[in-house]
């Protein structure tokens, strides 16, 4: 069963503009979560979709927004990049029950010049 | 305020023998909890999980161990490979769904440099 896969690996941004990372959740994955992994905050949760409709969302201004599709596939999306949030982007599928374990794609690396 | 916490930066092991990683958590109404192991650049890898009603989950060379009332949790590998080499990240969630609660949003610790050498 081929695993979650995000596109693109790597992007290169300026400050200001917008960027939107795509995933690909694990088949019969409902779930789909996004988290932004940066050196100094480490590992966090930025929201979490099941069936088309937000869950969860975490500690992040507005200019981070996400969507999910009828196929469980998820996009983010973040308006007005900063420097800042130059960071790996990790897109995690499970099947959103209780116990599922929780999976990871590669990531997408953004850097914001 | 950090609700998972792994208090050893790093770890450096001689093949063959046990790693222990150990992770601390505050929230109590955490009942799952997941290791991780990452390499660079790269998404974290599922290792193992464990939830609240049980104290012991066993995976071939990994063991983990959960002691609710001291709100800790560690990692055995046995033994240990220069294979093992990454950083380890305990995390932990909420399954109760209560007012929104979310089975996807996990919690993660600083993470653990694990070094085996040969």
């Amino acid at each position: 069963k081929a695993g979650v896969t995000q596109t693109p690996r790597y992007l290169i941004k300026t400050r200001g503009q917008q960027v939107t990372l795509s995933c690909s959740p694990i088949s019969g994955h409902r779930s789909v979560s996004w988290y932004q992994q940066t050196p100094g905050q480490g590992l966090q949760f930025l929201f979490e979709y099941f069936s088309e409709t937000q869950r969860n969302k975490g500690n992040f201004p507005g200019r981070f927004s996400g969507r999910q599709f009828s196929n469980s596939r998820s996009e983010m999306n973040v308006s007005t990049l900063e420097l800042g949030d130059s960071a790996l982007y990790l897109c995690a599928s499970s099947l959103g029950g209780p116990g599922a374990s929780v999976h990871f794609g590669p990531g997408t690396r953004l850097t914001v010049l | 305020d950090q609700q998972v916490k792994q208090n050893s930066p790093s770890l450096s092991v001689q093949e063959g023998r046990i790693s222990i990683l150990n992770c601390d958590y505050t929230n109590s109404m955490f009942d799952y909890f997941l290791w991780y192991k990452k390499y660079p650049a790269e998404g974290p890898t599922f290792l193992i999980s464990i939830s609240s009603i049980k104290d012991k989950n066993e995976d071939g060379r990994f063991t983990v161990f959960l002691n609710k009332s001291a709100k800790h949790l560690s990692l055995h590998i046995v033994p240990s490979q220069p294979g093992d080499s990454a950083v380890y990240f305990c995390a932990a969630s909420r399954r109760v769904n209560a007012g929104g609660t979310s089975y996807g949003k996990l919690t993660f610790g600083q993470g653990t440099i694990l070094t085996v050498h040969p």
